[in-house]
């Protein structure tokens, strides 16, 4: 079965700081999700990658692939307190399943 | 465009008790999949449901059952219910590539809360 490791697991940063959440998985796997969840709340979308050396921004939210290192990045620039949610990466396998992989989450409050 | 509409949005049952929850997909989505999460973590995989028949199914007991309607809409059926089935449960629809099973955009529905008492 398809494993999924994020770290940090929690992660305070100050606002205006810059911080890297990594997911690593440990199959091939032709894309990975990150997820956006608010307290209580469902799965906002934020990023599909579907290449090996995929990168995608979104305002302060950067993320990259290398499906060589089965690893993924979520760079965040210059933390706002709005940032403050739990982030999960999620991988699809490569071959016949559809469903998704998710990793723990990693769990981030930007401190004013 | 509606999204993915779950019902109930929260659920008290006690063990041993049946629940039935269900879940509308996305217009223009024809797959729709279950995810259970339970309280500080990553949502796990039950099962997938397309063209009305179980495409895939996660490691979860056989208490756990669904169903797909000629509408695209699923339910998500739980039987004899246990204090550790008490999660957050969610749906996501996503659109099947030319029957390939495979989509790549997931919409996920707001989920259920269930909590078995």
């Amino acid at each position: 079965e398809l494993k999924v490791e994020q770290n940090p697991l929690f992660l305070s940063m100050q606002e205006g700081k810059n911080y890297t959440i990594y997911c690593n998985y440990s199959t091939t796997s032709d894309r990975l999700y990150w997820y956006r969840q608010d307290p209580g709340k469902s799965l906002e979308s934020l990023f599909v990658l579907l290449s090996n050396g995929a990168v995608k921004q979104e305002g302060r939210l950067m993320a990259s692939l290398d499906t060589k290192a089965r690893l993924s990045t979520l760079h965040i620039t210059a933390a706002v307190h709005d940032l403050s949610a739990t982030y999960f990466c999620a991988v699809g396998q490569q071959t016949g399943a559809n469903n998704l992989f998710f990793g723990t989450g990693t769990r981030l409050t930007v401190i004013p | 465009d509606a999204g993915v509409t779950q019902s109930p949005t929260h659920l008290i049952k006690t063990r041993g008790q049946q629940v039935t929850l269900r879940c509308s997909p996305k217009s223009g989505h024809d797959t729709v999949s279950w995810y259970q999460q339970a309280l500080g973590q990553g949502p796990q995989f039950i099962f997938q449901y397309y063209e009305e028949e179980e495409r895939q199914r996660g490691n979860f007991p056989d208490r756990f059952s669904g169903h797909q309607f000629p509408n695209y809409s699923s339910e998500l059926n739980v039987n004899a219910l246990l204090l550790g089935d008490s999660a957050l449960y969610l749906c996501a629809s996503s659109r099947d590539q030319s029957g390939t099973g495979r989509g790549y955009g997931y919409t996920f529905g707001s989920g259920t809360r269930l909590t078995v008492v």
